[in-house]
């Protein structure tokens, strides 16, 4: 069965950068594009962007570009988002989610906490 | 980037009954080369992560219980539960991937009166 599992939860002083694995398993990883969604608590959706696994090629929301970088490892199936230069708005929970019409299959959360 | 508007922010509906969420997009969503329109619906539960629902507007996920139906093109769509269940307490979200920009809609809260 096809399983997105995140690495686990973080905390981050302001300034600092953050690396989220997600690893996939059950399906051929380079067929599919990852996207990474945060929610902080309490609030709605919001994308940052995708990575095709194939090709390394990316793209990022507005919002983060410049800030955020996705990679990925096909040895091990594995995706990452990086975020830099962190503030407390950045406290959230970071998901990968599996790309084919809409995000079919979802990483559990990681939780980034943002805190001095 | 396209603006996801969603109505109601949230509602309270009686076990049985219809629940309807609307989602509104700033621009078509409806993909010429296909004449499909790229838009989604997800599930989320407390402490879950999101669930999708529905894709092209109308295609249910397998697996994903029939009373769970969507409609909609261009820039007006509709999630719509036709007997809501008390497993379905959730917020409902939107999605469109028309661009490459994806946005969200603020989500819908469903809850049992």
């Amino acid at each position: 069965q096809v399983q997105l599992v995140q690495s686990g939860a973080e905390v981050k002083k302001p300034g600092a950068s953050v690396k989220v694995s997600c690893k996939s398993s059950g399906y051929t990883f380079i067929s599919y594009d990852i996207n990474w969604v945060r929610q902080a608590n309490g609030q709605g959706l919001e994308w940052m962007g995708w990575m095709n696994p194939n090709t390394g090629t990316t793209g990022y929301a507005q919002k983060f570009q410049g800030r955020v970088t996705m990679t990925r490892n096909t040895s091990i199936s594995t995706a990452y988002m990086e975020l830099n230069s962190l503030t407390s708005e950045d406290t959230a929970v970071y998901y990968c989610a599996r790309t084919s019409w809409g995000l079919d299959y979802w990483g559990q959360g990681t939780l980034v906490t943002v805190s001095s | 980037d396209i603006v996801m508007t969603q109505s109601p922010d949230s509602l309270a509906v009686s076990l049985g009954e219809r629940a309807t969420i609307n989602c509104k997009s700033s621009q078509s969503v409806l993909y010429s080369s296909n004449n499909k329109n790229s838009l989604a619906w997800y599930q989320q539960k407390p402490g879950q992560p999101p669930k999708l629902l529905i894709y092209w507007a109308s295609t249910r996920k397998s697996g994903v219980p029939d009373r769970f139906s969507g409609s909609g093109s261009g820039t007006d769509f509709t999630l719509t539960i036709s007997s809501l269940q008390a497993e379905d307490v959730a917020i409902y979200y939107c999605q469109q991937y028309y661009t490459s920009s994806w946005t969200f809609g603020q989500g819908t809260k469903v809850e049992i009166k």
